[in-house]
């Protein structure tokens, strides 16, 4: 079974609609990530969560919210879709461990969206 | 300026030869590098990571990191087909966050 999982795997909505994205992961890491990939601009953090209790803005976190439920899960909202929403979305995750910097991150098979 | 540049490419190589795969940083805070594969439609897959300067090998991949001249590198002996990606130079940014910050990633295309 997959490490870090992520449903659903392709959305296609319209403008306006809320929409969920839901992250599960067994690797017992304590850090979990939204990222999206737009062609040509690389990945963007949205949020971050060192811990059930700690969320944190990325650098484009405008028009999404965020639900740490548990350790091992994090979803991402969209209150109201729009077509700009339109990307690859992934999930990952990392482990503090003994040297907080090392910060290797695991990523899930990531979330095609479309916003009609 | 972006906090970490890789050049965009397609760097095209024949298979058997070296890919050299090029990222500069800007935050000389910086403490761990590392480089992903990502496949056309798939997720990024962490294939190395370094911390101290020097260089760091594992099978067909060498990192190599300089922090005095800010940049991180990665070959790819014996190129394959199979590599053909686009390869993601991740930078831990300095200042206790230690969040990751990406550059946009280089295609690379081995032809056979």
């Amino acid at each position: 079974d997959a490490d870090v999982t992520q449903t659903p795997r392709n959305r296609i909505t319209k403008t306006g609609k809320r929409i969920m994205l839901e992250c599960s992961q067994t690797k017992g890491h304590d850090r979990m990530y939204w990222y999206r990939q737009d062609p040509g601009l690389g990945l963007r953090l949205i949020y971050y969560s060192f811990d059930v209790k700690d969320i944190n803005k990325g650098e484009i976190s405008d028009g999404y919210s965020v639900s740490r439920q548990a350790q091992a899960k994090f979803s991402l909202s969209l209150e109201s879709a729009i077509p700009n929403q339109t990307a690859l979305y992934f999930c990952a995750t990392s482990d503090t461990g003994t040297r907080g910097w090392n910060n290797e991150q695991f990523f899930g098979p990531g979330t095609r969206l479309t916003v009609l | 300026q972006k906090e970490v540049e890789q050049n965009s490419g397609p760097l095209s190589v024949p298979e058997g030869a070296i890919a050299s795969l090029n990222c500069t940083y800007s935050d000389r805070g910086s403490q761990s590098f590392f480089w992903y594969r990502q496949y056309s439609g798939k997720s990024p897959e962490l294939i190395m990571s370094i911390y101290s300067n020097g260089d760091k090998e594992d099978g067909r991949f060498t990192a190599q990191l300089n922090k005095a001249s800010q940049y991180v590198s990665l070959l790819i002996r014996d190129s394959q087909p199979s590599d053909s990606a686009t390869y993601l130079c991740a930078v831990n940014r300095g200042g206790g966050s230690y969040i990751p910050t990406f550059g946009r990633g280089t295609s690379l295309i081995v032809h056979p």
